[in-house]
């Protein structure tokens, strides 16, 4: 089984660049959700697809704004990007039931650096 | 919204003796997690208990979900070094479908 996989894995941008980062969820699930990490803190969230649909957001602007795709694979896309989007990326991945509780399972993350 | 706060923040352990980390969240939820954090690295799923007064252990480490206190510990047994980490719980509240984690607990276990 393979688990949850994210591209890149290193990423440095400048100030008002666009940037993409893709995500692929562990087979059988079909719900993904976007985390933020800034150094010292805990995961932020930012939205969750469920079966191609944003299906919840956090308090990002919408300068964020995501995809899933019809193999439930996903991607965060952020634009103008700021100094304060430095941080790493989490995409983390749950089965069908996710409403009864089930875990979210973690991808390895994207470290993006803007300078 | 649901604050989570964690307790304390850095703990330096010594190696063979026993601590606990505490989870204290804002509303009411019965879904709580618990997560690893190596530096550089993701999240690593120790635990997940769903209801009050589930209890679970895995080798040095045991958690616990109080629901009606609203409180998580998690209870450190004779640490050894490769517990250095930190140290996530995350609550589910059930409604909008996301996780909020706490701030972390750094552990860095010494001779």
């Amino acid at each position: 089984e393979t688990g949850v996989t994210q591209s890149p894995t290193h990423l440095i941008k400048t100030r008002g660049q666009q940037v993409t980062l893709r995500c692929s969820s562990q087979s059988g699930h079909n719900t993904v959700s976007w985390y933020q990490q800034a150094l010292g803190q805990g995961p932020q969230f930012i939205f969750q697809y469920y079966r191609e649909e944003e299906n919840g957001r956090g308090n990002f602007p919408p300068r964020f704004s995501g995809l899933q795709f019809p193999n439930y694979s996903s991607e965060l896309n952020v634009n103008a990007l700021e100094l304060d989007d430095s941080a790493l990326y989490l995409c983390a991945s749950s089965p069908e039931a996710w409403r009864e509780g089930y875990e979210q399972f973690f991808g390895p993350g994207t470290r993006l650096t803007v300078l | 919204e649901l604050k989570v706060e964690q307790n304390p923040l850095f703990l330096s352990m010594q190696e063979g003796k026993n601590y606990t980390i505490y989870c204290n969240y804002s509303t009411t939820s019965d879904r709580l997690y618990w997560y690893r954090q190596d530096p550089g690295k993701s999240l690593e799923s120790l635990f997940v208990l769903l209801s009050n007064g589930a209890v679970k252990q895995e080798g040095r480490l045991m958690a616990s979900l109080d629901t009606k206190a609203r409180l998580s510990t998690l209870h450190i047994t004779a640490a050894v070094h490769d517990l250095s980490a930190t140290y996530f719980c995350a609550v589910d509240s059930g409604n909008d479908y996301k996780l909020s984690f706490g701030a972390g607990t750094t552990v860095t276990v010494r001779a």
